[in-house]
């Protein structure tokens, strides 16, 4: 059964700062991962799709990395900013074949950034 | 910008009353999934559904679960008989290949007394 864990579970910075988020899954056969931020009490914003195929990908101040073969990937966050305040997810899903896979998730890591 | 619709956003009842919770996906997706986090937890992956039927469900989906595209336009997800374990925020998600790119509404809290 496919596991997704992030470390760490929370994190506070300065404003400017480049910060890096972790995540690691257990079962290497995926079909794409996905970032996502989630405000509170909040829907979850996707910010990042990697395919299982790609290495990274990047959208503005956001970079992510995948490394498949070992199980983990990196969301790279550049000059930080206090709107970046959030909770960053990391989900993974695992081709079956039918399409609609669903995503497994980890916990999060919920980000402050101090002004 | 096309986005997933969620109705209610929140709704309130009673242990052992039925309760519809009503999604509009983006309209030219064709994967449609349901998810549930219960306050502090991981989101959990609950059912999918294409070509109008169930793809995928977890084992949380039992049989007090139902899901159904009732028109062209709007995904539901049913709770026969509430629990109060039942209590948890509702996500709707709609993804196109071949991406699958999955894009979620602003949820349902679902609270059951």
């Amino acid at each position: 059964k496919q596991e997704v864990t992030q470390i760490p579970a929370a994190l506070s910075v300065p404003e400017g700062e480049n910060l890096v988020l972790n995540c690691s899954f257990t079962d290497s056969a995926i079909y794409n991962l996905q970032w996502f931020r989630q405000d509170p009490g909040k829907g979850l914003t996707s910010l990042l799709l990697i395919q299982s195929s790609q290495r990274e990908q990047t959208s503005g101040r956001l970079n992510a990395s995948l490394d498949k073969s070992s199980g983990r990937s990196t969301l790279y966050i550049a000059a930080s900013q206090p709107g970046d305040s959030a909770t960053y997810l990391c989900a993974v899903t695992t081709y079956s074949g039918g399409g609609a896979d669903g995503l497994t998730f980890g916990k999060g890591t919920h980000l402050i950034i101090q002004p | 910008e096309p986005e997933v619709t969620q109705t209610p956003s929140h709704q309130v009842t009673q242990m052992g009353q039925e309760v519809i919770l009503r999604c509009v996906p983006i309209s030219n997706h064709l994967y449609f999934y349901w998810y549930r986090q219960i306050l502090g937890q991981k989101v959990e992956f609950l059912v999918s559904f294409y070509n109008n039927e169930i793809s995928e469900k977890s084992e949380i989906f039992d049989d007090q679960f139902s899901v159904e595209r009732p028109d062209g336009s709007n995904f539901t997800l049913k709770i026969r008989s509430t629990k109060l374990e039942d209590s948890a925020m509702y996500f709707c998600a709609s993804s196109v290949l071949p991406k699958n790119i999955q894009y979620f509404g602003a949820g349902t809290r679902l609270s059951v007394l």
